[in-house]
């Protein structure tokens, strides 16, 4: 499997402008984690979906975020309009259930290093 | 709400020292998982181990050993004979017991070995 697979790797754009990452998980992985890292706030969770339903978005700093799971294979994480403060290096990171026994740790994309100018 | 502390900001060794890496969680969860992370310096997220909350043995992976100790709440991770390889920020998470990959990460400690 190629692992978690995030697009683009580096995005760079003006304020207000709309910036899409984007997530291909593992497949099989029926969680799917958006986290975000920044120096201040080191890394934290802004939302996750299992099945492809949101579980849990209390971790989405604004309105300005939203995130999709369309279907098994693919995520978006949606940032309209951009701004400065919003510069950070998103994750991805699917898992399977708990109650399995294999291979059920959290794997991470490579990220996504946004930069908001 | 659970939470990870990793008192240690920043580490400096010399090549082939041993070195520990402190952690200290709090939860109310009675199961829950453990984990280590390692971050190189090109940016991934790397997953070193994960404990579950009833298996309170020490692990050994080659150059590599956690101490987890339910008392005290901790999960230090040491590293033996560190090579300059090691060089990392390595993060501590827990997770609650229904998904391992809604994680509660420490600030993490900066890891450098000097050759």
């Amino acid at each position: 499997d190629a692992g978690v697979i995030q697009s683009p790797r580096h995005e760079v754009t003006e304020m207000g402008q709309e910036v899409t990452l984007r997530c291909k998980p593992i497949s099989g992985h029926d969680y799917l984690f958006w986290y975000r890292q920044t120096m201040m706030r080191g890394l934290e969770l802004l939302i996750y979906f299992n099945n492809n339903v949101p579980i849990d978005d209390s971790g989405m700093p604004e309105d300005r975020f939203s995130a999709k799971m369309p279907n098994a294979s693919f995520s978006t994480l949606k940032i309209q309009p951009s701004e400065p403060r919003d510069s950070a290096v998103y994750f991805c990171a699917s898992s399977s259930p708990a109650r399995q026994l294999l291979n059920t740790e959290a794997f991470f994309g490579q990220g996504t290093r946004l930069t908001v100018v | 709400a659970q939470k990870v502390t990793q008192a240690q900001t920043e580490i400096s060794v010399v090549e082939k020292e041993d070195v520990t890496l402190d952690c200290v969680y709090e939860t109310r969860d009675t199961t829950y998982y453990l984990f280590w992370y390692k971050q190189p310096p090109s940016g991934e997220l790397v997953f070193l181990i994960r404990r579950n909350s009833f298996d309170e043995q020490n692990e050994i992976s080659g150059r590599y050993s956690w101490n987890f100790q339910k008392s005290t709440s901790s999960f230090n991770f040491t590293i033996t004979a560190s090579q300059v390889v090691d060089s990392a920020v390595y993060f501590c998470a827990l997770s609650e017991a229904t998904s391992y990959g809604k994680l509660t990460f420490g600030q993490g400690t900066i890891l450098t070995v000097h050759p």
